[in-house]
């Protein structure tokens, strides 16, 4: 069964401070990975997909197949960084349509 | 242009009764889908829409729940029989048909469905 693990509720930093949020996930074969965000009172969107390699709003997220994470990663955080962050897989298996989220981690940013 | 809207955007109801939530997808999106966000959880899958037939129904979780989509746009998750674990926010998206492989589902902003 297809599972992604997020193991932080809530990750609390200062501004400026580097931000790792954790995914891990389990999958027979080869997903692709998302990362979703939420900002406060606004809809779920897509942040990166790992097949397109990019640095979006200076978050970046590596691929590791050998360790199944596909960890996000800033190196100074910005207030207005905060927000729920979902990780998500899309597998061979359903054609690549449907998504698997992960429970989220809240990011909190204080100045 | 306009993105995926979705109505009501709360409905409370009492356990038992039927309700329909409506979605409306971006202009020309072949494929939507249907998901379900309890408290404290990520979105859980529920269906898949490609056109005017389910593609995907595996994540329903019983017979209570089902969807229909009859003319390729809009789309109406129905619930029958309410149950308090009904309770959730029903989120919908949309996705353009393309290449094969994923397509980027973009996200309505979601009804809160409270069952009493």
């Amino acid at each position: 069964a297809q599972r992604v693990t997020q193991p932080e509720k809530l990750l609390s930093v200062f501004k400026g401070a580097p931000v790792e949020l954790k995914c891990n996930y389990s999958y027979s074969g080869s997903p692709e990975l998302f990362w979703y965000v939420q900002y406060s009172r606004q809809r779920l969107q897509l942040l990166l997909r790992h097949i397109s390699r990019e640095s979006i709003k200076g978050f970046t997220a590596d691929l590791n197949k050998g360790e199944t994470s596909f960890h996000l990663k800033k190196p100074f955080a910005q207030e207005e960084d905060s927000a729920m962050y979902y990780c998500a897989l899309s597998g061979p298996g359903s054609g690549y349509s449907t998504l698997t989220f992960g429970k989220g981690t809240m990011l909190l940013v204080s100045p | 242009g306009a993105g995926v809207s979705q109505t009501p955007s709360n409905k409370v109801t009492e356990k038992g009764k039927y309700v329909e939530l409506r979605c409306d997808p971006i202009s020309g999106h072949t494929a939507l889908y249907w998901y379900r966000q309890s408290l404290g959880q990520g979105p859980e899958f529920l269906i898949y829409f490609q056109g005017t037939g389910a593609a995907d129904d595996s994540g329903l979780p019983n017979d209570r729940f089902f969807a229909v989509r009859p003319e390729g746009s809009v789309s109406t998750l129905k619930i029958q029989r309410t149950e308090r674990g009904d309770s959730a926010v029903y989120l919908c998206a949309s996705s353009a048909a393309g290449l094969a492989g994923y397509n980027e589902q973009f996200f309505g902003p979601g009804t809160r469905l409270t069952v009493l």
